[in-house]
């Protein structure tokens, strides 16, 4: 069974400070990762997505991915009190399969 | 900027009946999928669509449901003799190609079965 496995949390993290969070998945061969920010009762909502090793920064948000640790990222600077939501990680196995495989989310708190 | 819109927003349907729910894909996406979302648990993959064929289906995507892209713009997932396990966010979603481009999510259909 193809897992992505994240901390369901919660996660406080003061407004203003940097929010990380995490998730492994199991299957090696996967190739391109994306995070998706959930507010409840709502879609998720795509904020990045990384398919090489390395950092990858857009605004705010910067994502990781170790391709040998199979580990993903996604870190959040200057946290403000509307980033508190549900972020969910997802994996693609490999170019060419549509199957989107979802973690079960970390839920983020900001504390103003 | 343009986005996914899903129809209705909410559907209530008594168990054994038929539904059927509505997605509008971003107008220039090629690749549409299906997902649904039990509460409290994780967004599941249903099925993809390409080209006028599903390109790939879970197990969960049995003979119970099916998907159509009626004409230019609509894409649709049918559920017949819904079960009350049917109950769940569904989202539609879709990506200008396929993997590894990005899917971009509908607001999602509330489905309760009765």
């Amino acid at each position: 069974q193809k897992e992505v496995e994240q901390n369901s949390g919660p996660l406080s993290v003061p407004e203003g400070a940097i929010a990380s969070l995490n998730c492994t998945y199991s299957d090696r061969g996967s190739q391109s990762f994306f995070w998706y920010r959930q507010y409840s009762g709502k879609s998720p909502e795509l904020i990045m997505f990384i398919y090489s090793n390395g950092d990858k920064e857009d605004g705010r948000f910067t994502a990781q991915l170790n391709k040998a640790s199979q580990y993903v990222s996604l870190l959040i600077r200057d946290s403000q009190p509307s980033d508190s939501a549900t972020y969910l990680c997802a994996a693609l196995p490999n170019f060419g399969n549509e199957k989107l495989t979802f973690g079960t989310g970390t839920r983020l708190t900001i504390i103003p | 900027e343009p986005e996914v819109t899903q129809t209705p927003s909410h559907q209530v349907t008594q168990m054994g009946q038929e539904v059927i729910l509505r997605c509008v894909p971003i107008s220039n996406h090629l690749y549409f999928y299906w997902y649904r979302q039990i509460l409290g648990q994780k967004v599941e993959f249903l099925v993809s669509f390409y080209n006028n064929e599903i390109s790939e289906k879970s197990e969960i995507f049995d003979d119970q449901f099916s998907v159509e892209r009626p004409d230019g713009s609509n894409f649709t997932l049918k559920i017949r003799s819904t079960k009350l396990e049917d109950s769940a966010m569904y989202f539609c979603a879709s990506s200008l190609k396929g993997s590894p481009q990005p899917q971009h999510f509908g607001d999602g259909t509330r489905l309760s079965i009765l």
